[in-house]
């Protein structure tokens, strides 16, 4: 079956260690994404890559860090720089053809907790 | 700059009532895309409908139906009979024709609903 995986689907860190988190996809989809979402909140855009080796800031880019090397994988590290990481983070990807036609598939996300 | 807002962050029916989740958009583009999608509460979120700005009319889809208005700047989804399974987080989005941001979506913060037995 083709769709995003994501792992862990918990996570847990201590205050100060970076960490990354895994995203792949094998819907062979050029763009893909990655949010954040916190209680009671909508998905903010951290980083995206429409193309390998080629990405940009979203909205929140603080405190993360991104590669995209591969077209199936787009992992995100979240830095000790961010403030405040405990969050539920979700990877997407999409077709690029067509702007910003395409609807987005989502993982299943990763819940990160900072202790 | 685009935004999307979902003004009504929790409803709760009982089930068999119908439902309407609200959404309002900004944009400065006249070619654009709006989404929704639902996340239930396993977290994963799913696509349900898309409309482009030149298309209004509106849809439906089994118990599912979509009111776009360009006049009013909205694209509100109504739910016929609720049922429990519907109970999720809604999400409605809105991405820019423009490709140098194709595929980047922006998000409202979602409504709550809750569907009781």
């Amino acid at each position: 079956d083709g769709g995003i995986t994501q792992s862990p689907k918990y996570l847990f860190r201590k205050e100060g260690q970076n960490v990354t988190l895994s995203c792949e996809q094998n819907l062979n989809h050029d763009a893909m994404y990655w949010y954040r979402q916190d209680p009671g909140q909508g998905l903010r855009l951290i980083y995206y890559s429409q193309i390998v080796n080629d990405f940009q800031k979203g909205d929140i880019a603080e405190g993360y860090s991104v590669s995209r090397e591969k077209k199936e994988s787009f992992p995100l590290t979240v830095t000790s720089a961010q403030k405040n990481p405990t969050a539920f983070y979700l990877c997407a990807s999409s077709v690029i053809a067509g702007g910003g036609l395409n609807e987005q598939f989502f993982g299943p996300g990763t819940r990160l907790t900072v202790l | 700059a685009q935004k999307v807002t979902q003004a009504q962050t929790e409803i709760s029916v009982v089930e068999k009532e119908d439902v309407t989740l609200d959404c309002v958009y900004e944009t400065r583009d006249t070619t654009y895309y709006l989404f929704w999608y639902k996340q239930p509460p396993s977290g994963e979120l799913v696509f349900l409908i898309r409309r482009n700005s030149f298309d209004e009319q509106n849809e439906i889809s089994g118990r599912y139906s979509w009111n776009f208005q360009k006049s009013t700047s909205s694209f509100n989804f109504t739910i016929t009979a609720s049922q429990v399974v519907d109970s999720a987080v809604y999400f409605c989005a809105l991405s820019e024709g423009v490709n140098t941001n194709a595929g980047k979506s922006t998000f409202g913060d979602g409504t709550t609903l809750t569907v009781k037995p």
